[in-house]
């Protein structure tokens, strides 16, 4: 099974100020005959199910702002909040759906 | 617009078996895959396994082979998982969640149902 480790744990940003979550996979989850890595992002605020934010590892899911943004690939991932805002605040989780599926253990972010 | 809406929470006792339903609507229902992942107090999301609502094909978790059962009445555009034994660390929200590309049956998940809160206490 792919081991998905999150870091931080958790992370306490001005509002405006840049976020930046990171995601490593135990295995790589860049599948090489299309090209594509098989990681997304989720944001889940309190008694919410979680929400796509990224999917293909850099693809904004529809209606999502643009200060989120994906990057990485193979094992190494982020997930960058360009300029937090105060509804921003919640718990981050990756996950691989390279072979069945798992998430990492999710990054809260507060505002400091 | 496109929802999932799973049905209401649940008290279980150790040993007993719980059913988790899952109803589509505003799109076709077959033409996705349902996944469920739980979500235990404070704890991470865990994927159990997943359903090919068009042919009803399924893949489970190793984690709970043997004690849970995702089926679909398509129908109904209902999903459902059942899961056996229940035991106290079994406490947790359910989710079902469809898979975001049309005929795959793994991919990010862009639709969530609100999530079925089942208790485990003798």
């Amino acid at each position: 099974d792919i081991v998905m480790t999150q870091s931080p744990d958790s992370l306490a940003v001005s509002l405006g100020e840049r976020a930046t979550i990171n995601c490593k996979s135990s295995q790589s989850v860049l599948y090489s005959s299309n090209n594509k890595n098989y990681l997304a992002w989720y944001q889940q605020k309190p008694g919410q199910p979680p929400k796509l934010l990224i999917y293909w590892a850099s693809t904004r899911e529809s209606g999502v702002p643009d200060r989120f943004s994906g990057s990485g690939s193979g094992t190494d991932f982020t997930l960058t909040i360009s300029s937090l805002q105060a509804e921003d605040v919640a718990v981050y989780y990756c996950q691989q759906y390279y072979s069945t599926h798992s998430f990492g253990g999710g990054t809260k972010v507060e505002i400091k | 617009q496109v929802q999932l809406v799973q049905s209401g929470a649940e008290v279980k006792k150790p040993g007993a078996s719980v059913k988790v339903s899952c109803k589509a609507s505003r799109y076709t229902f077959t033409s996705y895959a349902i996944h469920w992942v739980r979500q235990a107090p404070g704890q991470r999301l865990e994927w159990m396994g997943w359903i090919n609502a068009g042919n009803g094909n399924t893949k489970y978790s190793q984690k709970f082979q043997g004690r849970v059962t995702i089926t679909r009445d398509t129908s109904a555009s209902t999903a459902y998982m059942e899961l056996s034994s229940l035991r106290s660390e079994d406490t947790a929200v359910y989710y079902c969640a469809r898979v975001r590309e049309w005929e795959l049956t793994s991919g990010a998940f862009d639709i969530w149902g609100q999530g079925t809160m089942v208790t485990v206490s003798s």
